[in-house]
């Protein structure tokens, strides 16, 4: 079993949707908690931090979960721009390994 | 400010070949990582350094040597190159307060 596994997609959604990716991570240990977003042949970039308590950055919701072991990530009033492979990212404690989800993929069509 | 830097971004290598792939970056992490991304398997750590002269393997680092003389530079060298390595490789900095990881353009490599 993978340590951080995602529906890797796609998911295909027209513009202005909701559309929600879930995450689940194998390590109870886990601290940290990320979402990055890579455009296609691009490098990964941060999206945002997961926090216990829940977040959002405008259209964007992180939530975490730890009694179920998932994390999540909603975004509303999907733009074209959003079209992008989305990673789940979890960094255990005290160290300094991060594990990296193979991503889902998002297309945001007209 | 360039960030992380990677050159170069494109090679094509004949197997046994050898070969370094230059990372630097310019915002005075302390940590540095490289990456090799493949289709379906997410981004897989091979090597990382906590500061200049420290180093560790990561998940697959067999095939792979890395040093890091200075905070700048964290180089990868392939010292017989494989089929099995053609892929996309990322480096990528981080400060440890913030835990967010800064990475370069990538370079993506073909064995032969």
């Amino acid at each position: 079993r993978k340590e951080v596994e995602q529906d890797p997609g796609p998911f295909n959604v027209p513009e202005g949707a909701t559309v929600a990716f879930n995450c689940t991570y194998s390590n109870s240990a886990s601290q940290s908690f990320f979402w990055y977003r890579q455009d296609c042949r691009k490098e990964p970039k941060l999206l945002m931090s997961v926090y216990s308590s829940g977040n959002e950055d405008g259209r964007f919701t992180a939530q975490l979960n730890r009694a179920s072991q998932y994390i999540s990530l909603l975004i509303r009033d999907s733009k074209l721009s959003d079209s992008a492979t989305y990673l789940c990212v979890v960094k255990n404690t005290g160290g300094f390994k991060t594990i990296f989800g193979a991503g889902t993929r998002l297309f945001v069509k007209a | 400010n360039a960030g992380v830097t990677q050159t170069p971004k494109f090679q094509v290598l004949k197997t046994g070949q050898s070969m370094t792939l230059q990372c630097a970056q310019d915002m005075n992490h302390e940590y540095m990582s490289w990456y090799r991304q493949d289709p379906g398997m997410g981004l897989r750590l091979i090597h990382y350094s906590v500061g200049a002269g420290i180093t560790d393997q990561g998940e697959v680092p067999n095939g792979y040597n890395v040093s890091r003389s200075t905070t700048e530079d964290f180089p990868l060298r392939l010292l017989s190159a494989a089929p099995s390595q053609t892929s996309v490789y990322f480096c990528a900095s981080m400060q440890g307060a913030t835990n967010e990881q800064f990475f370069g353009p990538g370079t993506r490599l073909t064995v032969l």
